[in-house]
């Protein structure tokens, strides 16, 4: 199975900080990526798909990139309904993998 | 409005088998993945496996044969089923819709945790 490993596992921040959150694949997965934000209590719900595709309904100051086989989140100025845990996903090659997650916290 | 809603016991023996149902309210079964997810207790999160409408399943080879996942379409359900369960499949469930490919989730429900435990 493709090994998705994301870091930082936590980070603590700041209102208003740009938030930048890593997922490397251990082989090529191609654009098939997606993030995911939990908070807590609750289920996951779909932030960006296909590396950097925003879902509809969610802020243009999150947003996805990618270089070779890291893929990137960035959140451009955190706000307080953002902090949560995120979860990356891959589904370039089944079994569909999640990275371990990162848990951004209030500092 | 789609709802999901996963029922079932949440506390299962040792070597048992753990099942459990995800009824769709607010919307059709047709024309989605129905797929389980979950995430052990301060953990993250692991793909199960999905029945498409059609009847079409695939589950994550990491469960190994443990796992079945069905469609009860007169009922607007679908339902997990995961034998020989041990400790390590303590987890919050939960059941999830896709439309267009089978993780690109829509849809969850709130989860429910089951603990294995004697």
């Amino acid at each position: 199975a493709i090994q998705m490993t994301q870091s930082p596992s936590s980070l603590s921040a700041s209102v208003g900080d740009r938030v930048t959150i890593t997922c490397r694949a251990s082989q090529d997965i191609r654009n098939d990526l997606y993030w995911y934000q939990q908070k807590p209590g609750e289920a996951p719900k779909v932030l960006i798909y296909d590396v950097s595709s925003l879902q509809t309904g969610v802020p243009s100051r999150f947003s996805g990139s990618a270089s070779g086989t890291d893929f990137t989140l960035t959140i451009s100025r955190l706000q307080p309904e953002d902090f949560a845990a995120y979860y990356c996903l891959q589904d370039h090659i089944y079994p569909p993998t999640f990275g371990q997650g990162t848990k951004v916290e209030i500092k | 409005q789609v709802q999901l809603q996963e029922s079932g016991p949440g506390l299962v023996k040792p070597s048992e088998t753990l099942s459990l149902t995800c009824t769709v309210s607010g919307g059709s079964i047709s024309g989605y993945y129905w797929s389980w997810i979950r995430q052990p207790p301060g953990k993250g999160l692991e793909w199960i496996g999905y029945v498409y409408y059609s009847g079409t399943t695939n589950s994550n080879p990491s469960l190994k044969s443990r796992v079945t996942v069905s469609l009860d379409t007169s009922k607007n359900q679908f339902s997990l089923k995961l034998n020989s369960v041990t400790a390590a499949d303590t987890a919050v469930y939960y059941c999830a819709r896709s439309v267009t490919r089978a993780v690109y989730f829509d849809y969850w429900g709130q989860g429910t945790l089951v603990t294995v435990s004697s």
